[in-house]
């Protein structure tokens, strides 16, 4: 089955840059959305195709995908931007699949 | 707007179902698949399938082959996902989250999440 490999936690400053990747076999020749959780609440899609961002989603959050890499960037952070942060793809063999996930932390 | 709907908490015995609604509003029910996802208390998530409710169709993961149901109904805009041979580690929060048929596989609007407590 395809494995999405995401770093445990990210820290970052308030105003600094935020990277958080996600590792795939080849994932740059896959389609990778990622999805931003707060605590007790629903997962909320916070880029989707590799680098398109939905209606009300910050220009600050974007997305690259090349490799065997893909990254979230959060561009000026602020402290609203702490929660849970995963990638996913579609994958041919395993359908649906989720990075496990990567907790960014404002300091 | 948009809104997903999910049936409350649920308490079940090892070895039971459980069945959880999700009622969609604000939007052309047939237009999107609907998926399921789990997660479980302080793990990530876990995609479990997805139902066409226009044709029926379904698809999932091979986990939870011969224990996953998936239905739906057009008439009240209601998807359903009903899981048996209940065991502890599937207590979690189960998520119905709505995939656009022409769009790639991401999900867009989700639902608040049902509980599932499985204890015995």
């Amino acid at each position: 089955s395809y494995v999405l490999t995401q770093p445990p936690s990210v820290s970052v400053a308030p105003g600094q840059t935020a990277r958080i990747t996600c590792g795939g076999n080849y994932i740059g020749s896959k389609i990778v959305h990622w999805y931003q959780q707060k605590p007790g609440q629903a997962p909320v899609l916070v880029v989707y195709d590799n680098s398109d961002r939905p209606s009300g989603i910050p220009e600050r959050f974007s997305g690259s995908n090349s490799g065997n890499t893909a990254t979230l960037t959060i561009s000026r952070v602020e402290a609203g931007d702490e929660a849970d942060y995963y990638c996913q793809v579609w994958d041919s063999y395993s359908d649906v699949v989720f990075g496990g996930g990567t907790k960014l932390t404002v300091l | 707007q948009v809104q997903m709907v999910q049936s409350g908490a649920e308490v079940k015995k090892p070895g039971a179902s459980v069945k959880v609604s999700c009622k969609a509003s604000g939007y052309t029910f047939t237009g999107y698949y609907m998926h399921w996802v789990r997660q479980a208390p302080g793990q990530g998530l876990e995609w479990m399938g997805w139902i066409n409710p226009d044709s029926g169709v379904t698809d999932f993961s091979q986990k939870f082959q011969g224990r996953l149901t998936m239905t739906g109904d057009t008439s009240i805009s209601t998807a359903y996902m009903e899981l048996s041979g209940l065991r502890s580690d599937d207590a979690a929060v189960y998520y119905c989250a709505r995939q656009d048929v022409l769009a790639n596989y991401y999900f867009d609007s989700w639902g608040h999440g049902t509980l599932v407590s499985v204890s015995s």
